[in-house]
């Protein structure tokens, strides 16, 4: 079956501070593997978007990266702002169909304290 | 920034009434989306096209209609709301580099 899961499902930590949030997969053919930001009450923004061959990428203070070996991916968010409080969700894309069909993650709900 | 919009953003409304969450894109994606998310919880396809007069139900089973007339409309239809449908319910559009852009969401509480 496929699926996506994410850890932990919520972290707090101080403005300022680094953070890395967990992604692990078992969606094959496996095609991309992206990271939305959703702010509450908002729909889901994409910060990153991966492909087979990709390890890492950067998109300012996010770095994404992935095993696809192990079928892992991590977001790091370096000097963590009151903005990024948010919900990141992990998705990842099969190759199987053309409706390059998407599995999401749960979510990790981030609060930065000031 | 995504041109992709949703109408209302927020409604409540009785139990049986009709209602229509309203979606529209100005990037001309042929294909759009509607998902489903409960709070703390997976986005869940409901609704999907590929382009104008085509239409598919997607994984979670909804009691909602769409329709595909334009490439830039896809509204969501409930003939007669119930409690069970209250969510919050997300279009979206996807680009030829299969990147998904989505809406701002409405947020639907049935009483």
């Amino acid at each position: 079956k496929n699926q996506v899961e994410q850890s932990p499902q919520s972290l707090i930590i101080l403005e300022g501070k680094n953070c890395t949030l967990q992604c692990n997969y078992t969606v094959s053919p496996f095609s991309n593997l992206r990271w939305y930001k959703q702010d509450t009450g908002r729909g889901p923004v994409s910060l990153t978007i991966m492909t087979f061959s990709e390890n890492t990428k950067s998109n300012g203070r996010y770095t994404a990266t992935l095993d696809a070996d192990t079928k892992q991916s991590s977001l790091h968010i370096t000097a963590s702002q009151l903005s990024d409080s948010a919900s990141y969700i992990c998705v990842v894309s099969d190759r199987g169909s053309t409706l390059g069909r998407l599995y999401f993650g749960r979510g990790t709900q981030l609060t930065v304290w000031p | 920034e995504a041109d992709i919009y949703q109408t209302p953003r927020y409604l409540v409304i009785g139990t049986g009434k009709k209602i229509t969450l309203e979606c529209s894109q100005t990037m001309g994606h042929d294909k759009m989306y509607w998902y489903q998310q409960d709070p703390g919880m997976e986005l869940h396809l409901i609704h999907y096209s590929y382009g104008v007069n085509s239409t598919e139900k997607g994984d979670l089973s909804s009691e909602s209609t769409v329709s595909r007339i334009r490439t830039e409309h896809f509204p969501l239809t409930l003939e007669s709301a119930r409690p069970s449908h209250t969510s919050q319910y997300l279009c979206a559009s996807r680009d030829s580099a299969y990147e998904q852009y989505f809406g701002p969401g409405t947020r639907l509480t049935v009483t």
